[in-house]
C-alpha cells in the first residue's frame, strides 16, 4: 500500500506570495493532519481534517488554512508569506480521528521564503 | 496543558551497546504515547506506541519502550545499537481533547551511534 505523498517536495517563494501544498493520504485513511517543523519551534500542530471537516486547529494565524476533499486528499494554503514561514510542512494520515490511532507521515514539503 | 519533554538534545552510543532515549510527559488522564524517528530530509517514521495494557511495548527495528505511570516516563530503548540507528527521535503524546487527532511532540533527541 502506498504511503502518504506530498507535493511538491520543495518550494521557493518570496515574501507576500501565497502557496498551496498538497497531501494524499494512505488509501482508506480519512483523517489528515498538518504539522510545521522548524529548528526553533520544533514540530507544531497546524490543523486536522476528517471527512472534509476541520476538527482541530493549532495556534497559527489565519493566513494558514486548509481543506479536505471527498477523496480525503488535503491541501493547505499559506497566504501573504513571511520569512518565518520557512519550514518543513508535514502531512500525516490515519484511519480515524481517534487520538489512539497511529498517524503516518509523508516526506514533507520544504518551503523556503525569500 | 499537555506537554512532552526530551531532556537530552543528543545521545552518543557505541555500536553494539544498549541505548536509551528519554521522554517524560504531562497529561491529564490516561496518555497515548508515541515514538517516531526522522532521518535527514525525510518525514517521520512510526516506531511504536502505548495505548493501554502491557507497560513494555515492542516496535519496529528492534526498538522497545517502557511506560512508567508513576514516573510519567516513556523511554525508548534498544539492546544493541546500530550505526544505522543514528537519526532524530521524537516522543509525542496524543492530545485527548474530544478524541481529536493532535500530536504534541517533544523537542527531539539526536542519536549518534559510533562504530
Amino acid at each position: 500500500k502506498a504511503g502518504v505523498t506530498q507535493t511538491p517536495r520543495y518550494l521557493i517563494k518570496t515574501r507576500g506570495q501565497q502557496v498551496t501544498l498538497s497531501c494524499s493520504p494512505i488509501s482508506g485513511h480519512r483523517s489528515v493532519s498538518w504539522y510545521q517543523q522548524t529548528p526553533g519551534q520544533g514540530l507544531q500542530f497546524l490543523f486536522e481534517y476528517f471527512s472534509e471537516t476541520q476538527r482541530n486547529k493549532g495556534n497559527f494565524p489565519g493566513r494558514f488554512s486548509g481543506r479536505q476533499f471527498s477523496n480525503s486528499r488535503s491541501e493547505m494554503n499559506v497566504s501573504t508569506l513571511e520569512l518565518g514561514d520557512s519550514a518543513l510542512y508535514l502531512c500525516a494520515s490515519s484511519w480515524t480521528s481517534d487520538g489512539a490511532d497511529t498517524q503516518y507521515f509523508g516526506p514533507g514539503t520544504r518551503l523556503t521564503v525569500l | 496543558a499537555q506537554s512532552v519533554a526530551q531532556p537530552e538534545d543528543q545521545v552518543n552510543v557505541a555500536e553494539g551497546n544498549p541505548l536509551t532515549v528519554k521522554c517524560t510527559y504531562s497529561v491529564s488522564g490516561n496518555p497515548y504515547l508515541f515514538w517516531y524517528v526522522q532521518y535527514p530530509n525525510r518525514g517521520l517514521q512510526f516506531l511504536l506506541k502505548y495505548i493501554t495494557g502491557d507497560n513494555l511495548v515492542k516496535g519496529s527495528y528492534g526498538f522497545e519502550a517502557e511506560f512508567n505511570k508513576s514516573q510519567t516516563s516513556f523511554h525508548l530503548k534498544k539492546p544493541s545499537a546500530l550505526v544505522s540507528d543514528s537519526a532524530l527521535y521524537f516522543c509525542a503524546v496524543s492530545a485527548i481533547s474530544g478524541g481529536y487527532n493532535k500530536l504534541i511532540f517533544g523537542a527531539g533527541t539526536r542519536l549518534a551511534v559510533h562504530p
